[in-house]
């Protein structure tokens, strides 16, 4: 089945610590976007990518880091210069540019810190 | 910078009926909108795409018009069943800039 996975589901950081959040898609897509959701609150952009080892930064970006060495892959890492990093993060992807194609969203991790 | 605002953030209606979300944005020149239902502690899966030259799309028991003058979009879940119930979200995009509601947490009672 194509789709978007990430892992872990749930996660639990002590404070100081970096922690990394897997996302891997077998959709083809060529665009992986990471958001951030809050109780009460909409999505919010962290971090996104069009293309193989290009990313731009989202409305979010401090605190985190992406890479984006291969197409199906989109790991975000969660360092300790984020103060409140208790959230639930959500990996998503695109055929291409926003504009004509939905989003496929993978399941989610969540992350609290201890 | 575009707002995306959806009322009420909770609704419980009874099995059987016909019921309306409202989402409502601040910048109508969009490029299309989404409507998302999201389970809990799940992803978000798209239930209807409009571009910004469509009036309304619908998908088996739902329907999801856009009003781009009003800044409005409504989605209609005809004949709810328990099943329906999750969390629906609004997202517009601007400019490859895309914005979410919190989202309308529906519960329909058996």
């Amino acid at each position: 089945d194509g789709g978007i996975t990430q892992s872990p589901k749930y996660l639990f950081r002590k404070e100081g610590q970096n922690v990394t959040l897997s996302c891997e898609q077998n959709l083809n897509h060529d665009a992986m976007y990471w958001y951030r959701q809050d109780p009460g609150q909409g999505l919010r952009l962290i971090y996104y990518s069009q293309i193989v080892n290009d990313f731009q930064k989202g409305d979010i970006a401090e605190g985190y880091s992406v890479s984006r060495e291969k197409k199906e892959s989109f790991p975000l890492t969660v360092t300790s210069a984020q103060k409140n990093p208790t959230a639930f993060y959500l990996c998503a992807s695109s055929i291409g540019a926003l504009g004509a194609n939905v989003l496929t969203f993978g399941a989610g991790s969540r992350l609290t810190v201890l | 910078k575009q707002e995306v605002t959806q009322i009420p953030a909770a609704l419980s209606v009874p099995e059987g009926e016909n019921l309306v979300l409202n989402c409502s944005f601040t910048d109508s020149a969009i490029y299309n909108l989404q409507w998302f239902r999201q389970d809990p502690g799940k992803g978000l899966t798209s239930l209807l795409l409009i571009q910004s030259s469509q009036r309304e799309q619908t998908s088996g028991r739902l329907n999801a018009s856009l009003d781009k003058s009003s800044g409005r979009s409504t989605l209609y879940i005809a004949a709810s069943q328990p099943g329906d119930s999750a969390t629906y979200l609004c997202a517009v995009l601007n400019n490859n800039d895309m914005r979410f509601g919190a989202g309308t947490r529906l519960t329909v009672k058996p």
